[in-house]
């Protein structure tokens, strides 16, 4: 009874260098979603995907990239990685979109950028 | 835009005391209102969620909110609580049916023995 899983579950990386973050969801969700959480800020979403074959900016996008890969796999990518992105990044998932479709998450990121 | 105002960021309380953690939501024509807890280092789960219809929303773990809609307040209550509702608790608000979540700045929860 996976859910979401996200990998890794911990990185540590150098300014300027690039990495993928994983996840993938086993509930047949057709929409999909990045979040990112800092100290007192409570969590903002980066990028959406409302079914497969879209994605959408969120409140936070820039210095990252997504892809859905298909209908289980939502990726996030840093291309060029910056202290500014030292996070802890949240995938969720949920049936669609809107008030009636419950998000699940992941257990989580631990990223920090040297 | 929609906001959501969570007053506290931290609330200390002892175990079997009441607790209540104040949310706020600025004001818009339709408004689905959320708690979701994150224990430590953990993900978020879903506490309880007000669509429409009672004000009053019971959700997992004895907790239960109230929707407010003249106060624009949806704040979240437990009679009792337990060392192990020690958790960070966020509010959450989507506006229109189709929206994405706003979150909260989060409450600490911390209960002591």
């Amino acid at each position: 009874n996976a859910g979401v899983t996200q990998t890794p579950k911990f990185q540590v990386l150098k300014t300027g260098q690039s990495m993928t973050l994983q996840c993938a969801q086993d509930m047949n969700h057709n929409s999909m979603y990045w979040y990112r959480q800092d100290p007192g800020m409570g969590l903002r979403l980066i990028y959406y995907s409302a079914s497969e074959g879209t994605t959408d900016k969120g409140e936070v996008p820039n210095g990252y990239n997504v892809s859905r890969l298909n209908k289980r796999e939502f990726s996030l990518r840093l291309e060029s990685a910056a202290p500014s992105q030292t996070s802890v990044y949240f995938c969720a998932s949920s049936a669609g979109q809107g008030a009636k479709n419950i998000q699940y998450f992941g257990a989580g990121t631990r990223l920090s950028v040297l | 835009a929609q906001s959501v105002t969570q007053l506290d960021s931290q609330v200390p309380v002892f175990e079997e005391a009441p607790v209540e953690l104040r949310c706020n939501y600025s004001s818009s024509v339709s408004v689905y209102l959320f708690w979701y807890v994150q224990y430590p280092n953990q993900g978020l789960q879903l506490l309880l969620k007000y669509l429409s219809g009672s004000t009053l929303v019971k959700g997992i773990n004895g907790f239960e909110a109230e929707f407010n809609k003249s106060q624009t307040s949806f704040h979240l209550r437990k009679p009792s609580v337990h060392i192990s509702d020690t958790a960070e608790y966020f509010c959450a608000v989507i506006e229109g049916s189709q929206g994405n979540l706003i979150f909260g700045k989060g409450t600490k929860l911390s209960v002591k023995p």
